[in-house]
């Protein structure tokens, strides 16, 4: 299986602030990362497929990067409902999996 | 617009089985196929499994194989997840997501629908 590591966790921030989460595959994966968003009590959301291509309706602060093993959520200024826990998600392999989760606090 | 519905929350007993539905609306049932999902509380994201709404085949992941039947009934757009011999560390919520690929599951599929998640107690 696949192992998808998160960095940092948590992560404290304040509304405004660049912040920048780091994924990293235990092996390459091409470009087969995806990132989803978390609210507490809410089913996860889809925000980034495929490294770098936003899905439908996610706003342009939200963007990605990487390939290979090494991937980058960045979010260009911190607003206040983007306060969450984000995920990455290989589709590379069966079992799909993900990483352990980067909490996004308030600073 | 597309949604999964899933059934109530559930309080089972320690070696008991559980069977959570999930109802597919918005879109042709068997062109999708379907994921489940469980996350423990304050815990992250573990993939249990897919299946073929069409044929209603399935591949489970190991750590659940032998306890986990996913089914689905293609009368009501519906997709079930059986999971048996509970115990306290199956406490979660399960959701069922689709798996976003039209007709087949590949590399690079995302799941871009999430049910809103049916939290499972097991305790005695």
């Amino acid at each position: 299986d696949i192992q998808m590591t998160q960095s940092p966790s948590p992560l404290s921030a304040s509304v405004g602030d660049r912040v920048t989460i780091t994924c990293r595959a235990s092996q390459s994966i091409s470009s087969y990362l995806n990132w989803y968003q978390q609210k507490p009590g809410k089913a996860p959301k889809l925000l980034i497929i495929d490294a770098y291509n936003l899905q439908s309706g996610v706003p342009s602060r939200f963007s990605g990067s990487g390939s290979g093993t090494d991937f980058t959520l960045t979010i260009s200024s911190l607003q206040p409902e983007d306060f969450a826990t984000y995920y990455c998600q290989q589709s590379y392999s069966t079992p799909r999996t993900f990483g352990q989760g980067t909490k996004v606090e308030i600073k | 617009q597309v949604q999964l519905v899933q059934s109530g929350a559930e309080v089972k007993k320690p070696g008991a089985s559980v069977k959570v539905s999930c109802k597919a609306s918005g879109y042709t049932f068997t062109t999708y196929y379907m994921h489940w999902v469980r996350q423990a509380p304050g815990q992250g994201l573990e993939w249990m499994g897919i299946i073929n709404p069409s044929g209603g085949s399935a591949t489970y992941a190991q750590n659940f194989q032998g306890r986990v039947t996913m089914t689905r009934d293609t009368s009501t757009s519906t997709v079930y997840m059986e999971l048996s011999s509970l115990r306290s560390e199956d406490t979660a919520v399960y959701y069922c997501a689709r798996n976003s690929g039209i007709y087949g599951y590949r590399n690079g599929d995302v799941f871009d629908i999430w049910g809103q998640g049916t939290m499972v107690t097991v305790s005695s």
